[in-house]
């Protein structure tokens, strides 16, 4: 079956570290790639996608994600946090129909 | 609007009563989604529209649940005789085609009392 796994459900990070928040999914095709973000009392957003390219996509606010195809993986970066990432962040992955596939989430906590 | 709008943003209701969900999606956009997310949890599909096509209800908790949209646009997810563990943040969101980049809406927050 077709799933999205996002390794930790919970990071707390001090402003200025890195993060690396790991997505490994589960599909024998062709993919589009997403992470979304959902900041306290906001409505879910697209952060960054890859549909095709370069495996290293840049999303907003200096957030990237690398496609290693041959992992199955689409983990999220970003060299170093503040405390506005404070957030909820979901990988998902697209197949070859309409359905997204959506991970359970990663609640990130960036300390000031 | 510019974006997908949701109402009402939250609703309170009594066990047993109807409610319905309103979702507005941004104009031009042919696929419509609705989804559940209940405390703690990720994003349960629930049914999805594109066009004029038949709608995929294949993620409908029960046949208390229900979606139409009518026009191609508007879209209500009505649920009949609630239940509380009906009660969660009920989103909507669009796309441009099938691209899998979706426009959320803010949400319904359904409290079942």
């Amino acid at each position: 079956a077709q799933s999205v796994s996002q390794h930790n459900h919970h990071v707390i990070l001090s402003e200025a570290a890195s993060l690396e928040l790991g997505c490994n999914y589960s599909y024998g095709g062709t993919v589009n790639l997403f992470w979304y973000v959902q900041y306290p009392g906001q409505h879910l957003q697209l952060l960054l996608k890859y549909f095709s390219g370069d495996p290293l996509v840049k999303g907003i606010k200096g957030f990237e994600a690398e496609f290693i195809k041959s992992k199955f993986s689409f983990n999220l970066r970003k060299p170093s946090v503040q405390w506005s990432d404070t957030a909820e962040y979901f990988c998902a992955v697209k197949g070859s129909n309409y359905q997204l596939i959506w991970g359970a989430g990663t609640k990130l906590i960036i300390k000031p | 609007g510019a974006g997908v709008s949701q109402s009402p943003s939250n609703k309170v209701t009594e066990k047993g009563k109807d409610v319905e969900l309103r979702c507005d999606p941004i104009s031009g956009h042919t696929a419509l989604y609705w989804y559940r997310q209940s405390l703690g949890q990720g994003l349960e599909f629930l049914i999805y529209f594109q066009g004029n096509s038949a709608p995929d209800k294949s993620g409908l908790p029960s046949d208390r649940f229900s979606a139409e949209r009518t026009g191609g646009s508007v879209s209500t997810l009505t649920i009949q005789r609630t239940q509380q563990e009906d009660s969660a943040v009920y989103l909507c969101a669009s796309s441009f085609k099938n691209t899998g980049e979706l426009f959320f809406g803010e949400g319904s927050r359904l409290t079942v009392l």
